[in-house]
């Protein structure tokens, strides 16, 4: 069985600042790694993805992220936030080819400031 | 290309009813992931169907059931409802190729009085 943690519930952050979400997971085997985003009223889009190959991952809307397996830690960074990234963040893993039954993490708001 | 839809939005039940809830997925996918989302449990998997076969099923009570039609739409029926049934039902589309690469509706809001 999969674990995701997210260590925090909320994070305020200044427009242009650099800001860092992160993610722990626990599995005993493998697993892919996912971001996704939910805006207010609406579903979950996917922001990145992490399946094999290179630790450094790009996805939208200039949103990064690193696997680090020896730390168990899938992290998401932005380097300048907008006001538009106001949203809740949460972190997710499956089993590879496990379909898509994912474990989330219990999300992470994010609220962008002027 | 149209997104997932989720019919209906909005819903008022009482204790003891039930409800079916319908999603449309993306055209050309295959799979269909429901999801129930609640401020106490977080997001939690109910269960996956690929081409009207149910694949991955959740921890759930047998209350919950759903189905997948030949042409991919699915129907998430909850029997018996109970006031912690209240929650957003989410419907997740994908090609069905395991990747866990979903393409998630706006919600079902269920609301148990």
């Amino acid at each position: 069985a999969q674990s995701v943690t997210q260590l925090d519930s909320q994070v305020p952050v200044f427009e242009e600042a650099p800001v860092e979400l992160r993610c722990n997971y626990s599995s005993s085997v493998s697993v892919y790694l996912f971001w996704y985003v939910q805006y207010p009223n609406q579903g979950l889009q996917l922001l990145l993805k992490y399946l094999s190959g290179s630790t450094l991952v790009k996805g939208i809307n200039g949103f990064e992220a690193e696997f680090n397996k020896s730390q168990t830690s899938f992290h998401l960074r932005k380097p300048s936030v907008h006001i538009s990234d106001t949203a809740e963040y949460f972190c997710a893993v499956s089993p590879p080819r496990g379909g898509n039954k994912l474990t989330f993490g219990t999300g992470t708001q994010l609220k962008v400031e002027l | 290309k149209a997104g997932v839809t989720q019919t209906p939005r909005y819903l008022i039940k009482t204790r003891g009813q039930q409800v079916t809830l319908s999603c449309s997925p993306i055209s050309g996918h295959r799979s269909v992931s429901w999801y129930q989302q609640t401020p106490g449990q977080g997001l939690q998997f109910l269960f996956e169907y690929f081409s009207e076969t149910q694949r991955n099923k959740g921890n759930f009570p047998g209350r919950f059931s759903g189905r997948q039609f030949s042409n991919s739409r699915s129907e998430m029926n909850v029997s018996t409802l109970e006031l912690g049934d209240s929650a957003l039902y989410l419907c997740a589309s994908s090609l069905g190729d395991r990747s866990g690469e979903l393409f998630f509706g706006e919600g079902s809001r269920l609301t148990v009085l």
